[in-house]
């Protein structure tokens, strides 16, 4: 256990549905990271928080994605109209994010399936 | 286009032997470089890591390799175990900032 929490662990939705995920980081971690993860491949990159400022997002986040963290402490990945193609492990990590203590530090991970 | 190249896709050994992973880089403003190990439906856990000023580091079984001008790195896993079965991802990153991973190795190790 990380200390990185993720909920919920599975969700099952059908096409067209909103979805939403939450992550909990390391207390005294800064920034917050959300990756994706398809079948046979490595996470890839989504978008990344400092405390609460969105700083980038990847070109795989479509305008359907959508990312807060309000307080700078929990987050939030919201997926409208979700397509088959969404289907994936949503994985969120966290960092201090203090120069060289940059290790990432990852969740279990949200399993999405779009029938 | 994926940043950083990992091979083998998998490998089995026996108890005991030497899994070798590598990988290859071509951004030069990668100054970190970790690995993580996963198991099946769990996320990714960070294993070792090492920054281009050494060119070795160990922690445990497992070793990292560093070649800053050839930009290549690997992974030993000395005295396999079966425990050691899983996934393992190498990635980069730039100055505190997104990791870029390889696309994974399955490990199997036979006891």
């Amino acid at each position: 256990d990380t200390g990185v929490s993720q909920d919920p662990r599975h969700k099952i939705t059908k096409r067209g549905q909103n979805v939403t995920f939450r992550c909990d980081p390391i207390s005294e971690h800064n920034r917050l990271y959300w990756y994706r993860q398809t079948l046979g491949q490595g996470p890839e990159f989504l978008t990344y928080f400092q405390n609460e400022a969105q700083l980038e997002k990847s070109r795989l986040l479509s305008d359907r994605f959508s990312a807060e963290r309000p307080k700078g402490s929990f987050s939030t990945l919201e997926i409208q109209r979700t397509e088959q193609g969404d289907s994936a492990m949503y994985l969120c990590a966290s960092s201090l994010g203090q120069g060289r203590n940059n290790e990432q530090f990852f969740g279990p991970g949200t399993r999405l399936t779009v029938l | 286009q994926q940043q950083v190249k990992q091979s083998p896709q998998s490998l089995i050994v026996q108890k005991g032997g030497i899994p070798i992973i590598n990988c290859a880089y071509e951004n030069t403003a990668f100054d970190y470089f970790p690995w993580y190990q996963q198991f099946p439906g769990k996320g990714p856990a960070l294993l070792i890591a090492i920054r281009p000023d050494v060119s070795e580091k160990k922690e445990g079984r497992f070793t990292i390799s560093f070649n800053k001008s050839a930009k290549q790195f690997s992974l030993h896993i000395m005295d396999s175990q079966p425990g050691d079965s899983a996934t393992y991802f190498c990635a980069a990153q730039p100055n505190d900032y997104k990791l870029s991973f390889g696309a994974g190795t399955t490990v199997t190790v036979r006891a």
